[in-house]
């Protein structure tokens, strides 16, 4: 079966350090790959995905995704924190039943330091 | 681009008593909808989806039910609340491209 573990619950840096969260997901084939971000009180807002081709994904707001089928992961990063990147972050893989459902890891709460 | 509204954005209910929170999608006909829940500490859980009206499939035993009693519209229900059934409940759909969600912004329950 499908899963998405996030093995960091809660990360914190400082703003302007470098950022890497990490996603390992369990899927039986080569897998969509997703992470969402998540405002305090808000829903989620997609940074960006993977698909195929190019295992280097750019998304919104700065930050980037590396699928590494070797490793089943597909860690997010970002060279530069802003205060703003505080938030939630969520891994997320298709379901395998279909209807374009979601599997979400636990997800990572981002802390950034002045 | 589609946008979810859901209402309310908070809520505060006791034990035993019943529930409608309420989804209606814009910019999007027949689309597939989602209910997950999001407990504290914890990741999104799919509750229910629908494919069209009147159709609900339900992902995880529980003390709630879901409908789609028209195509941009969905609501989930409960008749008698539990202390657990506390959560953040959020509604989506696909985006324009394959499984890029739009969420709504989202209903914080508690149950007391």
């Amino acid at each position: 079966a499908q899963s998405v573990t996030q093995p960091d619950i809660h990360i914190t840096v400082s703003e302007g350090a470098s950022l890497e969260l990490r996603c390992n997901y369990s899927y039986g084939a080569t897998p969509y790959l997703f992470w969402y971000v998540q405002s305090p009180g808000q829903g989620l807002q997609l940074l960006l995905k993977y698909f195929s081709g190019d295992t280097l994904v750019q998304g919104i707001k700065g930050f980037e995704a590396e699928f590494k089928r070797s490793q089943s992961s597909f860690n997010l990063r970002k060279p530069s924190v802003h205060w703003s990147d505080a938030a939630e972050y969520f891994c997320a893989v298709p379901h395998s039943g279909g209807y374009n459902k979601l599997i979400f890891g636990a997800g990572t709460r981002l802390a950034v330091h002045p | 681009s589609q946008t979810i509204h859901q209402w309310p954005a908070t809520l505060v209910q006791p034990v035993g008593s019943p529930l409608s929170l309420e989804c209606t999608v814009e910019g999007t006909s027949n689309p597939n909808l989602y209910w997950y829940r999001q407990a504290a500490g914890r990741g999104l859980q799919l509750l229910f989806y629908s494919v069209g009206i009147g159709q609900i499939s339900s992902e995880v035993p529980q003390n709630l039910s879901a409908s789609r009693p028209q195509d941009r519209q969905f609501i989930l229900s409960s008749k008698k609340l539990l202390l657990s059934d506390s959560g953040f409940y959020l509604c989506a759909c696909p985006g324009t491209s394959n499984y890029g969600y739009t969420f709504g912004s989202g209903t914080r329950l508690t149950v007391v």
